[in-house]
C-alpha cells in the first residue's frame, strides 16, 4: 500500500523568512496531493492541492510543487507569518473514492 | 464546501463503556471516512463508509471495536466499543466534496474522547 513520508517533522522560521516542507509517496499510481493545515484543537483545513496532469500550483503565499518522476512533492511557504504557526500534514491518493495516506505532519512555528 | 458536524464534541468515558459518534453533512455525498488523530500524531483511517453498503475497513481495525452506520448520504456513525486508555483519541470524519475524478476532502470539527 501507499507509504507517505514528510520531513521535516519540525520546523522553526524568522517571521518574514520562507519555509518548505518535503514529502515523498510510494504508489505511483496516486494522483491527488493535498495538503492540509491544522491548529491546535482544530480540525485539519485543506490549503492546498495538485493533481497529477500539473507540476506546480501557487495560491498567494503557498505554492505546491509535484515531480512525479522522483515521486515527491513540496509545499512552500513565502513571507511566512505568526499566523502561519501549525501542524502541516501531506497527504496521497489514487483518486475518487480512495482514502488518503497522510504524512507524519511538520510543526511549523514562525518566530516574531 | 461542505458544512460538518459531530456529536459530541468530547466526552469522558469510563472503561469497557461504548461511545457513539455521529457525523452529519448539509448535502448528499458518497463516500464518508472516519480517522483517528491520537495525541501528537498523523491522522489514520479507521474504514469508509458508502451509503447502502458495509463499511470497509483498514488495517487494524475491525468491525466489532468499531461499527459503523451509514443510513442515508448526509449522516454516518462510529461507535467506539468497549473503550479502553488507549482508544482516547480525536476521531474525525470526512468526506469528499466533489464528484471526482480527484477527491478534495473536508474534515467535521472532530470528537476528542478520553477514556479512563
Amino acid at each position: 500500500g501507499e507509504n507517505v513520508e514528510q520531513h521535516p517533522s519540525t520546523l522553526s522560521v524568522q517571521e518574514g523568512d520562507s519555509a518548505v516542507i518535503k514529502c515523498t509517496y510510494s504508489d505511483s499510481a496516486s494522483n491527488y496531493f493535498p495538503w492540509y493545515k491544522q491548529e491546535l484543537g482544530k480540525r485539519p483545513q485543506l490549503i492546498i492541492d495538485i493533481r497529477s496532469n500539473v507540476g506546480e500550483k501557487k495560491d498567494q503565499r503557498i505554492a505546491v510543487t509535484l515531480n512525479k518522476t522522483a515521486k515527491h512533492f513540496s509545499l512552500h511557504i513565502t513571507e511566512t507569518q505568526p499566523e502561519d504557526s501549525a501542524v502541516y500534514f501531506c497527504a496521497a491518493s489514487i483518486g475518487y473514492g480512495q482514502n488518503f495516506v497522510f504524512g507524519p505532519g511538520t510543526r511549523l512555528s514562525v518566530l516574531p | 464546501s461542505a458544512v460538518i458536524s459531530q456529536k459530541p464534541s468530547r466526552d469522558i468515558c469510563q472503561r469497557g463503556t461504548s461511545l457513539t459518534i455521529q457525523c452529519q453533512v448539509d448535502s448528499q455525498v458518497t463516500m464518508m471516512f472516519w480517522y483517528r488523530q491520537q495525541p501528537g500524531q498523523s491522522l489514520t483511517l479507521i474504514a469508509t463508509a458508502n451509503q447502502g453498503s458495509e463499511a470497509t475497513y483498514e488495517s487494524g481495525f475491525v468491525i466489532d471495536k468499531f461499527p459503523i452506520s451509514r443510513p442515508n448520504l448526509t449522516f454516518s456513525t462510529l461507535t467506539v466499543s468497549n473503550m479502553s486508555p488507549e482508544d482516547s483519541s480525536i476521531y474525525l470524519c470526512s468526506v469528499e466534496g466533489s464528484l471526482g475524478p480527484y477527491n478534495e476532502q473536508f474534515f467535521g470539527p472532530g470528537t476528542r474522547l478520553t477514556v479512563l
